[in-house]
């Protein structure tokens, strides 16, 4: 079983949908959960940290649930420029050693 | 200021060849990582230097693989010989080390390697 779950998608969605994905993760003792994005060939890049308590970044909004080891992202108006993969990410230390999810795809269509 | 530059972007070498890959990571980060991506998986972690000491090689997948980070800056990862199933793009990453750890490492484009 894989440490970190995603649906790999893809998910195509009109422009101005919202879009939500969900992840799992088996290590109990995860203390730190991630979004990163990567665009096609590119590298990836931290798009926002996860919080117990839910938190938003403009139209992104994450929320934590330990209780059932899971994480979501939720992207509201969705654009063109959203179209990427999102890694779902996890860490059980402070030391830079991530767990990473095979990531989701997402295109948004004009 | 410059990102983390990885050498090279592409290489294409036969089984039982010898590559180096080299990292320049963002200067002033201690921290420097490789992780590696294979056809079909998830990104994962090799190892971590702190400076020029190996803090964490847990992901290192055998003794084919030797990394290294002489004074502290920029790391190179050999991989002597090559198999197939090292095919992959391998992604140097670095952060600094803070008080707070805010979880963002900087990734660099990496390097894509082809094993016929």
């Amino acid at each position: 079983r894989k440490e970190v779950e995603q649906d790999p998608g893809p998910f195509n969605v009109p422009e101005g949908a919202t879009v939500a994905f969900n992840c799992t993760y088996s290590n109990s003792a995860s203390q730190s959960f991630f979004w990163y994005r990567q665009d096609c060939r590119k590298e990836p890049k931290l798009l926002m940290s996860v919080y117990s308590s839910g938190n938003e970044d403009g139209r992104f909004t994450a929320q934590l649930n330990r209780a059932s080891q899971y994480i979501s992202l939720l992207i509201r108006d969705s654009k063109l420029s959203d179209s990427a993969t999102y890694l779902c990410v996890v860490s059980s230390s402070n030391t830079g050693k991530l767990i990473f999810g095979q990531g989701t795809t997402l295109q948004v269509k004009p | 200021e410059a990102g983390v530059t990885q050498f090279p972007s592409h290489s294409v070498i036969e089984k039982g060849q010898t590559v180096t890959l080299r990292c320049d990571p963002i200067s002033g980060h201690d921290n420097l990582y490789w992780y590696r991506r294979v056809m079909g998986k998830e990104i994962k972690f090799l190892l971590h230097f702190v400076k020029e000491s190996k803090q964490d090689e847990s992901g290192m997948p055998n003794n084919r693989f030797l990394a290294e980070r002489t004074g502290g800056t920029y790391s190179t990862l050999k991989v002597q010989p090559a198999e197939l199933e090292d095919s992959g793009v391998y992604f140097c990453a670095s952060s600094h080390t803070g008080a707070r750890w805010t979880g963002e490492l900087f990734f660099g484009e990496g390097s894509r390697l082809t094993v016929l």
